[in-house]
């Protein structure tokens, strides 16, 4: 059964940057048939893409964030990882990551369990 | 502001049948884009329920019917229970924007009354 855990500070002050790991086990972070995602969810709000990456090391990014956002992949340790710079209280959410379909058919499949990161002095 | 619009609850009564709409434009839904339904239930990570606008993933209840056309999608939920009080959120991919764009809807409540 395939299974993601993020892990990471759960605290994170203002203009700093946010560093997240997802560990995957019970397959392969390698598979040709899989993008690798980051998603998040201010409390009580709705979900928000970060951006995917496949094992390669191609990443594509939301729009909205790609100024701030790098996505990266380990695939020796089976991770990825993402790094959100110059944070602000606006970036606090709960942040999941998730297997995602190489097609437009699959969907995200797999999800973390997700983990808070709070950004305050 | 979410690319994909879902009306931000429904409700029904055990046993009802409710529908939950995600409407798009031409760059994400009506570009033929396929459409997932996520399922989140309070305080635990979302879970995929619909993928390929129509198609359930493995343990899945047939309860739970997906559809597109056009520009929009649809959830329906059967013989609604009270398990099924839950968000539900729609997700697609829009081309304006960059390629393999993921956008999802701003969610649903379910209330099941």
């Amino acid at each position: 059964q395939l299974q993601l855990q993020e892990s990471g500070p759960g605290l994170v002050k203002p203009s700093e940057t946010l560093s997240l790991t997802c560990t995957v086990s019970g397959g392969s972070i390698s598979s040709s048939s899989y993008y690798w995602g980051w998603i998040r969810q201010p409390p009580g709000k709705g979900l928000e893409w970060i951006g995917s990456i496949y094992y390669s090391g191609s990443t594509y990014y939301n729009p909205s964030l790609k100024s701030r956002v790098t996505i990266s992949v380990d695939t020796s340790k089976n991770q990825f990882s993402l790094k959100l710079s110059s944070v602000t209280a606006a970036d606090t959410a709960v942040y999941y990551c998730a297997r995602q379909g190489y097609d437009f058919w699959s969907g995200l499949d797999y999800w973390g369990q997700g983990t808070l990161v709070t950004v305050s002095s | 502001q979410s690319v994909l619009t879902q009306p931000p609850s429904v409700s029904g009564a055990p046993g009802q049948r409710v529908t939950i709409s995600c409407t798009g434009s031409s760059s994400n839904i009506g570009a033929g884009y396929d459409v997932h339904w996520y399922q989140q239930l309070p305080g635990t990570a979302p879970k995929l329920l619909i993928y390929g606008n129509s198609n359930r993933p493995s343990g899945v209840p047939d309860r739970f019917s997906g559809s597109k056309s056009g520009t929009s999608a649809s959830l329906a939920i059967t013989g609604l229970q009270a398990e099924d009080e839950a968000d539900y959120y729609c997700q697609s991919y829009d081309s304006s924007l960059s390629p393999m764009n993921v956008v999802f809807g701003g969610g649903t409540k379910l209330t099941v009354l």
